[in-house]
């Protein structure tokens, strides 16, 4: 079964750059959130859409956007990279309508920011 | 607001034996359950959920949990560990917002599964 896309799977940024993730939900999939989980720690929400509308908004910093485009995918773009920023992002789809339906998760991208 | 407790850092269990990962919640409403495992540097794989019926739910891998509502537990449980079920396990519960939902996480538990 296909399973949530994430690209690129490593990349390492100096400080005050600029990076972007990508992620491809599950076909059929309307809902796409982020996380960020830190060294050591667990995945902490961040933003997510719904058919392409923000619909919820976590702890995401001032510098980092996101958005879902028409074929469902989103982007996670990070400006003003710090060396904190450095963690591994998950983006994670479902389908909404049902409470109860699950969120799955991609294999997640590491940023290392030096 | 909605939260899960994970008080165990770390769980060490000999091959063959059963395991617990022990998981509390708090909640307003129905609760929605979950439990990912994390194996390293990889993503967070749904393993079961808990959303009505049965108190006892069975998942992936051989893995089950049983929902106590007196108790507001739902604990991660298998038979008969072995050394491959060595991971980080998350137990989170599903939060609404705005007719939204979102995972909230525990802090993980780490399982040692020794030979």
């Amino acid at each position: 079964a296909a399973g949530v896309i994430q690209s690129p799977r490593h990349l390492i940024k100096e400080k005050r750059e600029t990076a972007t993730l990508k992620c491809y939900p599950i076909p059929r999939h309307d809902t796409v959130y982020w996380y960020q989980q830190g060294p050591g720690q667990d995945p902490q929400f961040l933003i997510s859409f719904y058919e392409k509308m923000q619909s919820d908004k976590g702890s995401i910093p001032d510098r980092f956007s996101a958005q879902q485009f028409s074929d469902y995918h989103s982007e996670l773009n990070m400006s003003s990279l710090e060396l904190g920023d450095s963690a591994l992002y998950f983006c994670a789809s479902s389908l909404a309508g049902n409470p109860g339906n699950t969120i799955y998760f991609g294999e997640g991208s590491w940023l290392t920011v030096v | 607001a909605q939260s899960v407790a994970q008080p165990e850092d770390q769980v060490n269990v000999a091959e063959g034996n059963p395991l617990t990962v022990k998981c509390t919640y708090s909640v307003s409403g129905n609760p929605y359950l979950f439990w990912y495992v994390q194996y390293p540097n990889r993503g967070l794989q749904f393993l079961l959920k808990y959303i009505t019926g049965d108190n006892l739910v069975k998942g992936s891998y051989g893995f089950e949990a049983e929902f106590n509502k007196s108790q507001t537990s739902f604990h991660l449980k298998k038979p008969s560990a072995l050394v491959s079920d060595s991971a980080l396990y998350f137990c989170a519960v599903y939060t609404f917002s705005g007719g939204y939902n979102k995972l909230i996480f525990g802090a993980g538990t780490r399982l040692a599964v020794h030979p």
